[in-house]
């Protein structure tokens, strides 16, 4: 089965706290994730995607087969990275398959 | 380039209605695909399509069409309307195993 689980709905930390969004997939394969971001019910927009390597606004994610995970993660939070946290999976026969979000509040 | 379009933004319509959610794309992007987000739910995939002429069912497909004529249009068939299709509706599209584009959204209350 192909599955994307974000265990927290609600994450709330205060600003400079680090930041841990956990994402968990079911996939017979090499996966290829991503992390979707929305603002304000604004339409989502790519964060990172796992094969770049890359670090978007602070947020870095490291895909680990062995726990099957890929956490996002950031060392600051922002009161700006207040938002909706989408992992999303690329699943077989063109899916792209999503978790249920977390949604990250940060306090000042 | 205007990316992904979604017509209309918002939606009323009594029980029993029907009514297309328009989708295109002027990116030459193979995939695109239908989703509805409802709290606590996440992005549940309602249809998707890998190409002119193709179309498959995702997660929640019941009481929604889709047809894909052309590669940049995908309209969603809603084929009488209930109160449990009150979501907003989100369309993507994206080239192989690259990032998807998301439309703006469209919210649609049924009554």
């Amino acid at each position: 089965a192909q599955r994307v689980t974000q265990p927290e709905k609600l994450l709330s930390v205060f600003k400079g706290a680090p930041v841990e969004l956990k994402c968990n997939y079911s996939y017979s394969g090499s996966p290829e994730l991503f992390w979707y971001v929305q603002y304000s019910r604004q339409r989502l927009q790519l964060l990172l995607r796992h094969i770049s390597r890359e670090s978007i606004k602070g947020f870095t994610a490291d895909l680990n087969k062995g726990e099957t995970s890929f956490h996002l993660k950031k060392p600051f939070a922002q009161e700006e990275d207040s938002a909706m946290y989408y992992c999303a999976l690329w699943g077989q026969g063109g899916k792209l398959i999503f978790g249920q979000g977390t949604e990250l509040s940060v306090k000042p | 380039n205007a990316g992904v379009t979604q017509t209309p933004k918002f939606q009323v319509l009594k029980t029993g209605q029907s009514m297309t959610l328009q989708c295109a794309q002027d990116m030459n992007h193979e995939y695109m695909s239908w989703y509805r987000q409802d709290p606590g739910m996440g992005l549940r995939l309602i249809h998707y399509s890998v190409g002119a002429g193709i179309t498959d069912q995702g997660e929640v497909p019941n009481g929604y069409n889709v047809s894909r004529s052309t590669t940049e249009d995908f309209p969603l068939r809603l084929l009488s309307a209930a109160p449990s299709q009150t979501s907003v509706y989100f369309c993507a599209s994206r080239l192989h195993e690259t990032e998807a584009f998301f439309g703006q959204g469209t919210r649609l209350t049924v009554v």
